[in-house]
């Protein structure tokens, strides 16, 4: 039984480019969270998406971020024109049908930029 | 929106004594307290949570208290051992949402 899985578990990218973080839930899970963690800092919630719907989105950047959760395959956490203070963890944690509390949290990409 | 405190920002202890680590919630909505262990480079681990409709749950060495009226719930750990250091984090949520985190605690247990 496979538990989250995150994709690449580590990402180096230069000011300005693109990143694509991959989150695959825990199986039977609908239900994916990202969040950011910085150097010595705690988890800050980002966005909450259900399969082809974003359901809270409050902790996103207003700009440069995105994230979706399609029909088939997995969750992307997409960071357009990476800056240096983009550079942090980012874990994505899965729970099951609504009702379920409990999230369970992937490795983690860990996002440098040069 | 809700805002979770977190005490202390660092705790050592002896091992075998106990270990202590306190968490206040401002939102009454919430309802869902999980407690999570974090080792250096490694993922959040759930460890113990509480809903809002019990008062303590114990797990082995691991207990946690929540005081709704008072808005604040508790980890403790008994019988500490080295591999309990690493930092642990209290977190909120209101009915399967986000998590809010506390900004976590560093353990460090001696031997």
């Amino acid at each position: 039984n496979a538990g989250v899985m995150q994709n690449p578990r580590h990402l180096v990218r230069r000011r300005g480019q693109e990143a694509r973080l991959r989150c695959s839930p825990m199986k039977g899970h609908s239900h994916v969270y990202w969040y950011r963690q910085l150097p010595e800092e705690g988890l800050k919630f980002m966005v909450y998406l259900q399969k082809e719907n974003i359901i809270d989105e409050s902790g996103m950047p207003k700009e440069r971020f995105s994230a979706e959760f399609p029909k088939e395959g997995p969750s992307i956490l997409r960071i357009q024109q990476v800056v240096r203070g983009d550079s942090a963890a980012y874990f994505c944690a899965s729970s099951p049908l609504s009702g379920e509390e409990t999230q369970y949290f992937g490795p983690g990409t860990r996002l440098l930029v040069l | 929106g809700e805002n979770v405190e977190q005490h202390p920002s660092t705790l050592s202890v002896q091992e075998g004594d106990s270990a202590v680590i306190k968490c206040t919630y401002s939102d009454s909505a919430s309802n869902y307290f999980p407690w999570y262990k974090q080792e250096l480079g490694k993922r959040p681990q759930l460890i113990i949570d509480i809903r809002s409709n019990v008062g303590e749950k114990k797990d082995q060495r691991i207990a946690v208290t929540l005081n709704k009226t008072a808005k604040h719930f508790s980890l403790h750990i008994t019988e500490t051992q080295p591999e309990d250091s690493a930092v642990y984090f209290c977190a909120a949520s209101m009915d399967g949402n986000k998590l809010v985190f506390g900004a976590g605690t560093i353990l460090r247990v001696k031997s």
